[in-house]
């Protein structure tokens, strides 16, 4: 069985800061692909990273990198300079079946 | 093509109803996903369509769901003799190739009093 562990409920970052939201996951599969989602309050969800397990190279997105560990199962998402809009909840994915419970992020101005 | 559709945003139904939502893909996808959520927690995935195909159905929650897509293009999910325990949010996704993520519709929460 696939699982998904956020072990951090809430986390906090004042405004132009870096962020670091944790997460491991556990799987049998060797090709899987890794994402994280942001969901701003009664907004819809959005993709914001994906890594495919077979590269070595963490994925960057302007301000969104990850730190994809394949042999610790580790999967955390660095967010820089953080802006009041990146409020949100954000979930951690394997693969399109298992997400983890999420993170709530708050932006201190 | 604006996105993922679902509809209804908000359904409010008495116990023991039927209620059906339906989602509307990005039309160049081929792979649409059926979740819940609900508060505090991440999406909990009920099945999955390739296509027309419904290849996952085992995550459905008990008979009472059931869901589908005819003609491989929007799909519907329908919860029978509601309960109050079904209350929660409904999101469905597409995906056009599985490595490059899902894009989200806004919903549908669901209210069983």
């Amino acid at each position: 069985a696939q699982t998904v562990t956020q072990s951090q409920p809430e986390m906090s970052v004042q405004e132009a800061e870096t962020v670091t939201l944790s997460c491991t996951y556990d799987t049998s599969e060797s090709d899987y692909y890794l994402f994280w989602y942001k969901q701003p309050p009664s907004r819809q969800m959005i993709l914001v990273i994906r890594q495919e397990a077979y590269k070595q190279q963490n994925a960057t997105e302007n301000r969104f990198s990850v730190n994809f560990q394949k042999a610790a199962k580790s999967f955390s998402l660095k967010i820089s300079d953080s802006q009041l809009g990146d409020a949100a909840m954000y979930f951690c994915a394997l693969g399109g079946l298992t997400f983890g419970t999420g993170t709530r992020l708050t932006i201190i101005p | 093509d604006t996105g993922v559709s679902q509809d209804p945003r908000h359904k409010i139904t008495k116990r023991g109803q039927n209620v059906t939502f339906r989602c509307d893909p990005i039309s160049e996808h081929n792979r649409l996903y059926w979740y819940r959520q609900t508060l505090g927690q991440g999406p909990e995935f009920l099945t999955y369509f390739q296509n027309e195909a419904q290849l996952e159905k085992s995550r459905l929650l008990s008979d009472r769901f059931s869901a589908e897509r005819p003609k491989g293009s929007f799909s519907t999910l329908e919860i029978q003799r509601t309960e109050q325990g079904d209350s929660a949010m409904y999101l469905c996704a597409s995906s056009g190739r599985r490595s490059y993520g899902y894009t989200f519709g806004s919903g549908t929460r669901l209210t069983v009093v």
